[in-house]
């Protein structure tokens, strides 16, 4: 039973298009996290929600819009699709009381193409 | 900016060496120092972690060496395995939620 699932897994979509990924976590984690990972792997931090609350809000593009239903689940939303926004995309979660030794939980992560 | 510098961005050892990968850190206030390691296809796992305080960690094959003056942490990997073939990722974190990734490095163990 996969403890943090994702889907897609891959996207592929034109220029121009909306699009969205969405994923559950089942271990009753508080906080969940969106990370993109570039072609050259690195991994940034783009959003993070804790009990449907948003608590990080990196430097992201107002295309990007994420969504909590609740606290297991964390859907990203992008508007306008750009040759840039292509990448990896993970959510995570964590347990969430914010202490810095929290281990994160990734997805197996969603690779989008923007053709 | 990145916030943990790693190196090297790749690095290739054989069977049964030892690979070491560097990192270093600005920030005093990072009190959590994991390091995750990934598989191609998928997402990033914790695999050890150490608090400044500790200048030494070890689980099985992998060390985790701290100098907190120096603001650097190495991990190591002894007696390597094909199965470690993986990229590693160094990070530093606080109590933000926020944690802040190395650039990565790709080890391949050669049989």
């Amino acid at each position: 039973d996969t403890a943090v699932s994702q889907t897609p897994k891959y996207l592929v979509t034109q220029m121009g298009n909306d699009k969205s990924i969405k994923c559950e976590q089942n271990l009753g984690h508080d906080t969940m996290y969106w990370y993109k990972q570039d072609s050259k792997k690195f991994l940034k931090i783009m959003f993070s929600y804790n009990n449907k609350e948003l608590i990080i809000n990196e430097t992201v593009p107002n295309r990007f819009s994420p969504k909590s239903p609740d606290k297991a689940h964390l859907n990203l939303h992008i508007n306008s699709l750009e040759l840039g926004d292509s990448a990896v995309y993970f959510c995570a979660s964590s347990q969430g009381q914010g202490q810095s030794n929290e281990k994160l939980f990734f997805g197996s992560g969603t690779q989008l193409s923007v053709l | 900016q990145q916030q943990v510098k790693q190196s090297p961005q790749s690095l290739i050892v054989q069977k049964g060496g030892i690979s070491i990968i560097n990192c270093a850190y600005e920030n005093t206030a990072f009190d959590y120092f994991p390091w995750y390691q990934q598989f191609p296809g998928k997402g990033p796992a914790l695999l050890i972690a150490i608090r400044p305080d500790v200048s030494e960690k070890k689980e099985g094959r992998f060390t985790i060496s701290f100098n907190k003056s120096a603001k650097q942490f190495s991990l190591h990997i002894m007696d390597s395995q094909p199965g470690d073939s993986a990229t590693y990722f160094c990070a530093a974190s606080r109590n933000d939620y926020k944690l802040s990734f190395g650039a990565g490095t790709t080890v391949t163990v050669r049989a």
